[in-house]
């Protein structure tokens, strides 16, 4: 069951560009989370955004949620390479009760030096 | 340091043979999950657990089991009964089901059908 679904499915930039990934999903949440992946390793979770918030910043990291729209953006902001990696956003489903969360199909992320 | 172990990193298995993917944390956290990744897609819930000694499937279950008998450990077999299991599986553990904790994730065991 696919909840989030990550825009665009791949984006390359250079090195100290601004990078933006954005997210939509189907059924109302509570929390949207992103997380990273980098080629043939486990993800990491970057940030949490809770449906009653907007804005939500984490170094060079910054999340947008509108719940109106169902979607949310992540914004990399002078990007390196290496955050050279997979990016996933992954959201609850409370009609669906206390159940995990599900994730999207990713937008790979490539920075070029 | 806290955190959740998968072993092993890389493992072969032959036609009809039922494998099993470890997963360990020390983080103490009540909920595990297993998920399943296949090239250039997202993951796929396999099966979850919320607690030691229950577990429920998740969305791709068949042709998987698993076990909680410890709050530390949430193994994963894949049976012969999977007849597509090469795959790059992950494991999690988050201190409560739901959207309100981040989850930690494993490194990952990469499975190939030889």
């Amino acid at each position: 069951s696919q909840q989030g679904e990550e825009d665009p499915q791949a984006l390359s930039i250079q090195e100290g560009e601004n990078a933006t990934m954005n997210c939509s999903y189907k059924t109302s949440i509570n929390n949207l989370q992103w997380y990273r992946q980098n080629s043939g390793r486990g993800l990491v979770h970057l940030i949490l955004i809770r449906s009653n918030e907007r804005e939500k910043h984490s170094g060079r990291l910054r999340v947008t949620l509108d719940t109106s729209k169902k979607s949310s953006s992540l914004l990399i902001t002078a990007s390196r390479a290496a955050d050279t990696a997979s990016y996933f956003c992954a959201t609850d489903a409370p009609s669906r009760g206390n159940t995990p969360l599900v994730f999207g199909k990713g937008t790979r992320l490539s920075v070029i030096a | 340091d806290g955190g959740i172990t998968q072993s092993p990193k890389y493992l072969f298995r032959k036609e009809g043979q039922n494998v099993t993917l470890s997963c360990e944390q020390n983080l103490n956290h009540d909920a595990m999950y297993w998920y399943r990744q296949d090239p250039g897609q997202g993951l796929r819930l396999i099966y979850y657990s919320q607690i030691v000694n229950d577990f429920q499937k998740g969305d791709i279950a068949e042709g998987y089991s698993v076990s909680r008998e410890k709050k530390e450990s949430f193994p994963l077999t894949v049976t012969s009964a999977q007849k597509n299991p090469t795959a790059f599986y992950l494991c999690a553990s988050s201190a409560a089901t739901g959207g309100n904790y981040g989850y930690t994730f494993g490194s990952g065991t990469r499975l190939t059908v030889v």
